[in-house]
């Protein structure tokens, strides 16, 4: 299947600093996802992005659509400790019914 | 309240059984979706369907079945066939193609 490179694996950080995370792949995408997971739970959509160059914002988070269609960008700001989980990003090839997941951002927030 | 529902929430299967998991959406959307997470990797596609009586195998649909015999249900079965079946299966609902999914809270299925 697709491969799609989530980076990096896990995050160590304290509360109040702002995180970055990113998605790439070799292939264009036509949509790009991102999720939060948190133990146990199934994942919650947090933004969807759909044209290249996109940059959209839900409260603290931002997320943006690469130029290239090969990538994609999710930055948290002042994080706190409820930012605690997993982030996936999810792609979708053009023409495909189908997401691709990446592998995930395993984000720890020491209060 | 609108969603998706998964259950039971924690299934074991004995060796040489077959087990079905539940998934019902009562958000009207027409594809549903089932996969497969494993600690500390992406989820992995198993089978999908876009419409009723309809479906289509993902990424790692051997040891799987399904059926689509109605729009709110997607049930998966895992078969004797599927060697290492302990996992934490997700199911997943869209609008339609190239919409976002929403997701269950999961079923984790160990053996016995």
């Amino acid at each position: 299947g697709q491969q799609l490179n989530q980076s990096p694996q896990s995050m160590f950080i304290q509360e109040g600093e702002d995180v970055s995370m990113n998605c790439t792949s070799s292939s264009i995408f036509n949509t790009w996802l991102w999720y939060k997971q948190d133990p146990g739970e199934g994942p919650v959509l947090l933004i969807a992005l759909y044209k290249a160059g996109e940059l959209t914002s839900n409260g603290r988070l931002t997320a943006q659509f690469g130029i290239t269609r090969k990538d994609s960008f999710l930055n948290i700001s002042a994080s706190i400790p409820s930012d605690v989980g997993i982030y996936f990003c999810a792609g979708q090839l053009y023409n495909f019914n189908k997401f691709y997941f990446g592998s995930g951002t395993k984000l720890n927030v020491k209060p | 309240d609108g969603g998706i529902t998964q259950s039971p929430k924690y299934l074991f299967r004995k060796e040489g059984q077959n087990v079905t998991l539940s998934c019902e959406q009562n958000l009207n959307h027409d594809a549903m979706y089932w996969y497969r997470q494993d600690p500390g990797q992406g989820l992995r596609l198993i089978y999908y369907s876009q419409i009723v009586n309809d479906f289509q195998k993902g990424d790692i649909a051997e040891g799987y079945s399904v059926s689509r015999e109605k729009k709110e249900s997607f049930p998966l079965t895992v078969t004797s066939a599927q060697k290492n079946p302990t996992a934490f299966y997700l199911c997943a609902s869209s609008p339609g193609r190239g919409q976002p999914q929403h997701f269950g809270d999961g079923t984790r299925l160990s053996i016995l």
